[in-house]
């Protein structure tokens, strides 16, 4: 079955850069119509999507934070990696990986447990 | 970008009740929208895609109408386990936009 695992710290500080990495199993990131999302949620907020990377290595990002996020992966180790610069508190935040696919339309079927980064110094 | 809004933001209702949540898109995405539900502490649950296609495993008391800009989310009756907050999200385009959330409390 398919299942993603969100690892990274959980504690950085204002202006480091956060890398979380997203380790998959269950389906390959090379197949078609295949993508990894980044989602996260500030404690007691809603829903922000973050990134999204393609079977066939395309990149979107959220407009907002577009200068700050870079999205990558390594379909050998079955993992996508989630970059983001100078990070402030205003980012604290549970940060979800999940995958989608074509079959359902570019929703997200499948999500990590998720992993709650707090920026502070 | 598209901007999806929810309404109501919070809602009570009781065992047993009716409950529809609606969802706005600022442009038409066809029928590229989906349901989550999500429980505090767990990350989202895959709910409906394409406007109204349930996901496997989902209770066919869920049900999820509409296209072009306004959708819905009906529980036709509601079990303790619905007890939630429920997003919607498009995906006709990127940014992948989620609404604000509408939670379902006692």
């Amino acid at each position: 079955q398919i299942t993603l695992m969100e690892s990274g710290p959980t504690l950085v500080k204002p202006t480091q850069t956060l890398t979380l990495t997203c380790s998959v199993s269950g389906f390959s990131l090379s197949t078609s119509r295949v993508g990894v999302g980044w989602i996260r949620q500030p404690p007691g907020k809603a829903l922000e999507w973050l990134a999204l990377i393609y079977w066939h290595d395309d990149k979107r990002y959220s407009p907002s934070l577009k200068s700050r996020l870079t999205v990558t992966k390594d379909t050998s180790k079955s993992q996508v990696v989630l970059t983001m610069t100078n990070m402030d508190p205003v980012d604290t935040a549970t940060y979800f990986c999940a995958h989608t696919s074509g079959v359902v339309l570019g929703g997200f079927d499948f999500w990590g447990h998720g992993i709650l980064v707090t920026v502070s110094s | 970008d598209i901007q999806m809004t929810q309404s109501p933001s919070s809602l009570s209702a009781s065992v047993g009740d009716r409950v529809t949540i609606t969802c706005r898109a600022s442009e038409s995405i066809s029928t590229y929208l989906n349901w989550y539900q999500q429980k505090p502490g767990k990350a989202p649950k895959f709910l409906i895609y394409g406007a109204s296609t349930l996901e496997g495993g989902v209770p066919s008391r869920f049900s999820g109408s509409g296209s072009g800009t306004d959708f819905a989310l009906t529980i036709s009756s509601l079990e303790p386990e619905d007890f939630a907050t429920y997003y919607c999200q498009q995906s006709y385009t990127t940014p992948r936009t989620f609404g604000q959330g509408t939670r379902l409390e006692i």
